[in-house]
């Protein structure tokens, strides 16, 4: 029953290419994130939306943007990917005030 | 804005023993803190929370204690299983507009037979 699906398990993509990193949740969440995981660094925030339309700036939003036509997707956008965007991303949604995320499983890019 | 730190990075036990992890945030006007469990090549999954007007949260073997004065709480495993092996992440959200969760850097648990 998996409520977060993230399109792509592993990518690998070429410096300069951009990149599209689908998520769509079904559960009617307002609130919808992505995250990087880096080892040793945690999960940090690049972009969230609490409506549709509506992004907000997280923690490390250097290089990316997000989109938001309808509730239920929210897609990052590598503008032009660089290799110190290899990373493990993932996206999350939530009912406000925020408590308990649900994760996607996940998109491993590699950017070469 | 809000700053979450966890340690250890690294916790080795022998099954049976119990595991502590802690964290400390820095925004005195965070009013939840939830626990997420991954396993490895999966996605995270909340385990336990506890919010700023509770002391201390149990779930079986595990839980939660929070000290608001100091700013810090802690994940409590007892009688460990080597399915408890896992990366361990706490968050915080603040009192903000905006509900982000803040995520400390993760420990990772390893429960050995």
């Amino acid at each position: 029953d998996v409520k977060v699906t993230q399109s792509s398990r592993y990518l690998v993509k070429r410096t300069g290419e951009k990149v599209f990193l689908e998520c769509v949740q079904d559960m009617d969440h307002e609130n919808m994130f992505w995250y990087r995981q880096d080892p040793g660094l945690g999960l940090r925030l690049i972009y969230f939306s609490y409506d549709v339309k509506m992004k907000e700036k997280g923690d490390i939003p250097e290089g990316y943007s997000v989109s938001r036509e309808k509730k239920e997707r929210f897609s990052l956008i590598l503008e032009s990917a660089s290799t110190n965007q290899t990373s493990m991303y993932l996206c999350a949604s939530s009912f406000p005030p925020g408590d308990g995320y649900t994760f996607g499983s996940g998109t491993r890019l590699t950017v070469v | 804005g809000e700053n979450v730190e966890q340690h250890p990075s690294t916790l080795s036990v022998q099954e049976g023993d119990s595991a502590v992890i802690k964290c400390t945030y820095s925004d005195s006007a965070s009013n939840y803190f939830p626990w997420y469990k991954q396993e490895l090549g999966k996605r995270p999954q909340l385990i336990i929370d506890i919010r700023s007007n509770v002391g201390e949260k149990k779930d079986q073997r595990i839980a939660v204690t929070l000290n608001k004065t100091a700013k810090h709480f802690s994940l409590h495993i007892t009688e460990t299983q080597p399915e408890d092996s896992a990366v361990y992440f706490c968050a915080a959200r603040g009192d903000t507009g905006f509900q982000k969760l803040v995520f400390g850097t993760g420990t990772r648990l390893l429960v050995s037979p």
